[in-house]
């Protein structure tokens, strides 16, 4: 079966430290990757997705990166972290590009900047 | 473009009563449409999903979703609620971003289930 597994849990970092963020999916090859921002517990923002190693698609352009280094690893990164990037940051996995594929998501990973 | 509303901040309801959470939709073409968990401090766990076929989709825990074309709707439901019920359910719809597979989410809807 797949596991999705993401680290740290939680993450206290000062404003202006660099961030990195890593998720790793076991159980399946060339999974659609995703990172998603969850703030103040409701609703979800898609940040990057990724279709391949090295191929990553921002949504919606801010302070954060993300790359693909290997087929099942996906890692959300900063330079230098804001105030605004605190969040609970979500990654989630789906087997292909057929319509309708569910979307599957780790433990999620809670940052604060200070 | 594609959207979803959940127009409910939070549904009560008390333990063994039947619930409902209500998702409306907007898309162009097919609807394929999803329902998300999630307890506090934890990641989404999938539900249920709509893609085609029968209206009423049979999900996880004992839910239930009931897809309505007319009124473009999508609501979530369970007959008998129970305390453990108790959190954030997400709808979704497909979204299209470069080609590509997407979720678009509601609001989210808080579910109390009481004593």
């Amino acid at each position: 079966s797949q596991t999705i597994h993401q680290w740290p849990a939680t993450l206290v970092q000062p404003v202006g430290s660099p961030l990195s963020l890593e998720c790793t999916v076991e159980g399946t090859s060339n999974p659609n990757l995703y990172w998603y921002r969850q703030a103040a517990g409701r609703g979800l923002q898609l940040l990057f997705y990724s279709v391949g190693i090295g191929q990553i698609s921002s949504e919606v352009p801010q302070n954060l990166s993300a790359s693909r280094p290997q087929d099942r690893q996906f890692i959300l990164s900063s330079k230098k972290l804001l105030l605004s990037d605190s969040g609970f940051y979500l990654c989630a996995w789906s087997s292909g590009h057929q319509l309708g594929e569910t979307q599957y998501f780790g433990p999620g990973t809670r940052l604060l900047v200070l | 473009a594609q959207s979803v509303a959940q127009p409910e901040d939070q549904v009560n309801v008390a333990e063994g009563n039947p619930l409902t959470v209500k998702c409306t939709y907007s898309v162009s073409g097919n609807p394929y449409l999803f329902w998300y968990v999630q307890y506090p401090n934890r990641g989404l766990q999938f539900l249920l999903k709509y893609i085609t076929g029968d209206n009423l989709v049979k999900g996880s825990y004992g839910f239930e979703a009931e897809f309505n074309k007319s009124q473009t709707s999508f609501h979530l439901k369970k007959p008998s609620a129970l305390v453990s019920d108790s959190a954030l359910y997400f709808c979704a719809v497909r979204g299209l971003s470069g080609g590509y597979n997407k979720l678009i989410f509601g609001a989210g809807t808080r579910l109390a289930v009481h004593p």
